[in-house]
């Protein structure tokens, strides 16, 4: 088990509205990154987090916005939700202090746009 | 950016049988390349992975191959079992920061048929 947890699962907003996604990275993984795979496609790389500040972002809007706290914990909020961004959410981790590039994936929040 | 793209996108083959799937990646800059699998419902797992300064690596029935010239590589299943079907994802990694973001293909969409 990768102790990767997100929530929540599931949930459904209405286009307009804000969104904010919650993860817990295992202990001692303090990068973070999150990804969001539409159906059907291979998850993409939204932005990264290390010890609470951003590190790397991939190409989306400013209205997706992060943050990571001290205990590694992270969030990912989406403003003015458009219905493309009905997609599953994934959350990602990495252990500090190893030189693998294996990122720990949770379960993934699903949102649906209406 | 980096684009990956990979092929095919979906793959039948018979219990016992060898697959293989294949990816190319645009940015020469990428040296880090991880496969993961996907089930339905679950979250990606990393089943291998290779770094730009290799060229073949095997975990079993697993391998992957790179071929840095041509910028591509390839993930091979041997003797698949019927467990191995699920939806595989290869990825090309830049470093930044404290780790790699990845670059994700497609997807490919494996059947192994008893």
């Amino acid at each position: 088990e990768t102790g990767v947890t997100q929530s929540p699962t599931h949930l459904i907003k209405t286009r307009g509205q804000q969104v904010t996604l919650r993860c817990s990275s295992q202990s001692g993984h303090n990068t973070v990154s999150w990804y969001q795979q539409a159906l059907g496609q291979g998850p993409q790389f939204i932005f990264q987090y290390y010890r609470e500040e951003e590190n790397g972002r991939g190409n989306f809007p400013p209205r997706f916005s992060g943050l990571q706290f001290p205990n590694y914990s992270s969030e990912l909020n989406v403003n003015a939700l458009e219905l493309d961004d009905s997609a599953l959410y994934l959350c990602a981790s990495r252990p500090s202090g190893t030189n693998t590039g294996e990122l720990f994936f949770g379960e993934g929040s699903r949102l649906t746009v209406l | 950016g980096e684009n990956v793209e990979q092929h095919p996108s979906t793959l039948s083959v018979q219990e016992g049988d060898s697959a293989v799937i294949k990816c190319t990646y645009s940015d020469s800059a990428s040296n880090y390349f991880p496969w993961y699998k996907q089930e339905l419902g679950k979250r990606p797992q990393l089943i291998i992975d290779i770094r730009s300064n290799v060229g073949e690596k095997k975990d079993q029935r697993i391998a992957v191959t790179l071929n840095k010239t041509a910028k591509h590589f390839s993930l091979h299943i041997t003797e698949t079992q019927p467990e191995d079907s699920a939806v595989y994802f290869c990825a090309a990694g830049l470093p930044g920061g404290s780790g790699y973001a990845l670059n994700f293909g497609k997807g490919t969409s494996l059947l192994v048929t008893p």
